[in-house]
């Protein structure tokens, strides 16, 4: 089945405890994995797009990384406002669509 | 306009009544999709347009569902004889781009919707 897994469901950290997100998917002819931000009641806004292993983003203190099974984002000394839910998406040959993960929820604290 | 527009952003009806939710594109985008968000949850794709092919349906939960997208661009989602399952956030989003080369997503704020 294809699908989009991301873990951990919830991160609580502290401000400057640095840490990773996970995005593992199964899917066929990847064409693009994405990351978004979505704040509570708000649509999702769009933060990078990732085509092949090996490739790197950065933003900010954001930096998210792909490899042929997943891809992680690192977040570097976090501050409050960085909390957040942080979705994956994939578009893929295979079903020729976007599909999502359930997303991960971020807080941190001052 | 300058962003994806969803109309209504709040919508409360009865069960078994008709909602129609509304989606304004970004102009000139190809690809329009249909997510659902229920509580806590991710986005749980629904259907999606991709310029003047058919529609991909495949995440219809049910023939309750439908939509359409007139001319390339407004888009309507119609849920009829809604049920209190169907209470969620329905979201729109364009792309530029579609097909092979789908970029990434804009998105509207969403139209909350509750059956009672």
């Amino acid at each position: 089945e294809d699908q989009v897994t991301q873990s951990p469901e919830a991160l609580r950290l502290q401000e400057g405890e640095s840490s990773s997100l996970n995005c593992s998917y199964t899917v066929s002819g990847l064409r693009g994995l994405f990351w978004y931000r979505q704040d509570p009641g708000k649509g999702p806004e769009f933060l990078f797009t990732l085509y092949s292993a090996g490739e790197e983003k950065e933003k900010e203190r954001l930096k998210a990384t792909l490899t042929k099974k997943e891809s992680f984002l690192h977040i570097t000394a976090p501050k409050p406002e960085d909390s957040a839910t942080y979705l994956c998406a994939v578009f893929y040959t295979g079903g020729f669509k976007t599909i999502f993960g359930a997303g991960t929820r971020l807080f941190v604290k001052a | 306009g300058a962003g994806v527009s969803q109309s209504p952003s709040n919508k409360v009806t009865e069960k078994g009544k008709d909602v129609e939710l509304r989606c304004d594109p970004i102009s000139g985008h190809t690809a329009l999709y249909w997510y659902r968000q229920s509580l806590g949850q991710g986005l749980e794709f629904l259907i999606y347009f991709q310029g003047n092919s058919a529609p991909d349906k495949s995440g219809l939960p049910s023939d309750r569902f439908s939509a359409e997208r007139t001319g390339g661009s407004v888009s309507t989602l119609t849920i009829q004889r809604t049920q209190q399952e169907d209470s969620a956030v329905y979201l729109c989003a364009s792309s530029k781009t579609s097909g092979v080369n789908t970029g990434e997503l804009f998105f509207g704020e969403g139209s909350r919707l509750t059956v009672l």
